[in-house]
């Protein structure tokens, strides 16, 4: 079955430090992508996406990723994060047989001042 | 635009009763999903419908009915509560199975 996995569950970064959260999925065909933030108390809201192109995506709020095919990949990436980034990130997969988009388990984010 | 709208926002139930959420968009989309978030769970897709009149089952439907009536609305059924139902409960709506889902804000249930 598909899968879509974020190892890190939990980060805690100081503002001023870089972010990279991981996202690998199962899926070998062709995959649209997705990364969504979850601020406390709000709804989910989309970061970036990616569909066909070029591989390195920017977003809104300074984020970026980048689709690496031979990996499985779509890592989120933000150069210097600042407290209000503090939030719950999800990945999200659209591919294959199921026809429906499969969401990752979330890295919750806390950025320390 | 409003984007996508849910009823109630709380709601506190005893186990054996029943309730109905509602989602409403007004984007025009033809799919519209249900989904309960759950600490270190991620969002679980419940019940979806690809258009007006249809449903289909999620990866964890037992226990909850859908009904998509008109397009605009996506009502999501309990029909006797259990405590394994005390979760957050999202609405999305999507042009299409693989473009970007809109979200509403979130139905916080709790069964007692």
């Amino acid at each position: 079955a598909q899968s879509v996995s974020q190892h890190n569950h939990h980060v805690i970064l100081s503002e001023a430090a870089s972010l990279e959260l991981g996202c690998n999925y199962s899926y070998g065909g062709t995959v649209n992508l997705f990364w969504y933030v979850q601020y406390p108390g709000q709804h989910l809201q989309l970061l970036l996406k990616y569909f066909s192109g070029d591989p390195l995506v920017k977003g809104i709020k300074g984020f970026e990723a980048e689709f690496i095919k031979s990996k499985f990949s779509f890592n989120l990436r933000k150069p210097s994060v600042q407290w209000s980034d503090t939030a719950e990130y999800f990945c999200a997969v659209y591919g294959g047989a199921t026809n429906k988009l499969i969401f990752g388990t979330g890295t919750l984010l806390a950025v320390q001042p | 635009n409003a984007g996508v709208t849910q009823t109630p926002k709380f709601r506190v139930l005893k186990t054996g009763q029943s309730m109905t959420l509602l989602c409403a968009q007004d984007m025009n989309h033809e799919y519209m999903y249900w989904y309960r978030q759950d600490p270190g769970m991620g969002l679980r897709l419940i019940h979806y419908s690809v258009g007006e009149g249809t449903t289909a089952k999620g990866e964890v439907p037992d226990g909850y009915n859908v009904s998509r009536l008109k397009k605009q609305n996506f009502l999501l059924g309990l029909e006797s509560a259990a405590p394994s139902q005390t979760s957050v409960y999202f609405c999305a709506s999507s042009l299409s199975a693989y473009n970007e889902q809109f979200f509403g804000p979130g139905t916080r249930l709790t069964v007692l």
